[in-house]
């Protein structure tokens, strides 16, 4: 069983829909939850990092962490067709390295 | 500020071959990561430096995979001999250090193909 699971997609949806991508985690030992957006041969880049369960906002973008049922999810509201990206779960025990999901393809229809 | 520099873009080698990839951090960043991200999959922790030492390589092959920082700043990371399996993305990263919500900047990375 893989550490991080997260869905593959692809997820299409129109512009100005409301989108919903999950991970969940089986290691107890993750503390801090973020969430990368990656762009087609481009690195990835940080959207969102939280620490405590709850929901933290940044814009467009709601983070929530459930550390009870292990379960991270990350909404973007309006979303726009330069939403179109992989988004990708990562988690860290407090080692400062990084353990990502398989990332979640989405694609924003004009 | 620069970002994290990577070369060569794009690599095509074939199997058996060697081939190194080099990375420089953004200027002042005391933590530096390789890691691999094969088609389809998210990045896998390859090794991770602190300055010029290693904090983490126990995901590394290190039957074929090779690593250094020298003087604490630019990291290399080679492969010999490559296998067919190698062919992935591999981006570096570096966080200032510090506390533990500083973030991770990546690389544009370096697409291996072993053919």
């Amino acid at each position: 069983q893989k550490e991080v699971e997260q869905d593959p997609g692809p997820l299409s949806v129109p512009e100005g829909a409301i989108v919903s991508l999950n991970c969940t985690y089986s290691n107890s030992a993750f503390q801090y939850f973020m969430w990368y957006r990656q762009y087609s041969r481009k690195g990835p880049e940080l959207l969102m990092y939280t620490y405590s369960s709850g929901n933290k906002e940044d814009g467009r973008f709601t983070a929530q962490v459930d550390k009870s049922s292990k379960y991270i999810s990350l909404f973007i509201r309006d979303s726009q067709p330069s939403d179109s990206a992989t988004y990708l779960c990562a988690m860290d025990t407090g080692r400062r390295a990084l353990t990502f999901g398989s990332g979640t393809r989405l694609q924003v229809q004009p | 500020e620069a970002g994290v520099a990577q070369s060569p873009r794009y690599k095509i080698i074939e199997k058996r071959q060697s081939v190194a990839f080099w990375c420089n951090p953004i200027s002042g960043h005391a933590t530096l990561y390789w890691y691999q991200q094969i088609l389809g999959q998210g990045p896998k922790l390859l090794i991770q430096f602190q300055n010029n030492g290693v904090v983490d390589d126990s995901q590394l092959p290190k039957d074929r995979f090779s690593a250094e920082r020298l003087k604490g700043v630019d990291s290399t990371l080679k492969i010999q001999p490559a296998k067919l399996e190698d062919s992935a993305v591999y981006l570096c990263a570096s966080t200032q250090g510090g506390g533990q919500d500083t973030e991770a900047f990546f690389g544009q990375g370096t697409r291996l193909t072993v053919v």
